[in-house]
């Protein structure tokens, strides 16, 4: 079964609205977890990584103030889409390792496309 | 730069097997992984390699030669619903998960 669970699904919003994105881990603990956007027929893209208790750690190219990450707990991190516009439309991945050995895979969420109109 | 290849696209027929490759060149290496993704969803765990060899999983096989910065999946038996992207990623030195673009795998009956 699902090890991490991401809500919602899918979501339509109009340009200028905020959408927020939840990941959560089932039945264990993630300190880190990594949030991916992924464009049509494109690999995907780390977005952020986020850490329980501090701030996310955001790659390069990637706008801090637009893309709000909260990692409230143990088991919840949250992705904010502030002030949506329509180049945001995508594919919303999150991500966590089961376990805290390099040998640990991530484990995805089912993704939330988001389509912003 | 940390780079790692894929073929873009690769065409098989059902009930055979197939070879996807993988090279990399990274900043150090904790570790080779295999993800399989269907077109619109997230990606699934495959498989994962760490030491030089081979490591089986019922139809599917993932291979691991460091010295050569390579790897290969092998899938047996193709099945259609084996159709999807293939996404082989290798974690740095600092732990970091390097993505390869994925090979978009294609089952004709």
């Amino acid at each position: 079964g699902a090890v991490v669970s991401q809500h919602p699904s899918w979501v339509i919003c109009k340009s200028g609205t905020s959408v927020k994105i939840e990941c959560r881990s089932l039945d264990f603990q993630a300190t880190t977890m990594f949030w991916y956007r992924q464009f049509p027929k494109q690999s995907l893209m780390l977005m952020a990584t986020s850490n329980e208790g501090s701030k996310a750690t955001y790659e390069q190219g990637v706008e801090k103030d637009k893309f709000l990450i909260n990692h409230a707990s143990l088991t919840l991190s949250t992705l904010t889409v502030t002030s949506a516009h329509p180049e945001d439309s995508s594919f919303y991945i999150c991500s966590a390792p089961l376990g805290q050995g390099g040998s640990s895979p991530l484990h995805f969420g089912n993704g939330t496309r988001l389509t912003v109109t | 730069g940390q780079n790692i290849d894929q073929p873009t696209e690769m065409t098989a027929t059902e009930g055979a097997i197939v070879q996807i490759n993988c090279t990399y060149q990274t900043s150090g290496f904790n570790g080779l992984f295999w993800y399989q993704q269907h077109a619109g969803e997230a990606p699934t765990f495959l498989s994962y390699n760490v030491l030089d060899g081979l490591e089986e999983k019922g139809r599917f096989s993932s291979f691991l030669s460091r010295s050569k910065g390579y790897s290969y999946l092998l899938l047996k038996e193709l099945q259609m619903k084996d159709s999807a992207s293939y996404l082989c990623a290798v974690r740095d030195s600092n732990y970091q998960l390097i993505w390869g673009a994925g090979t978009k795998l294609i089952i004709k009956p």
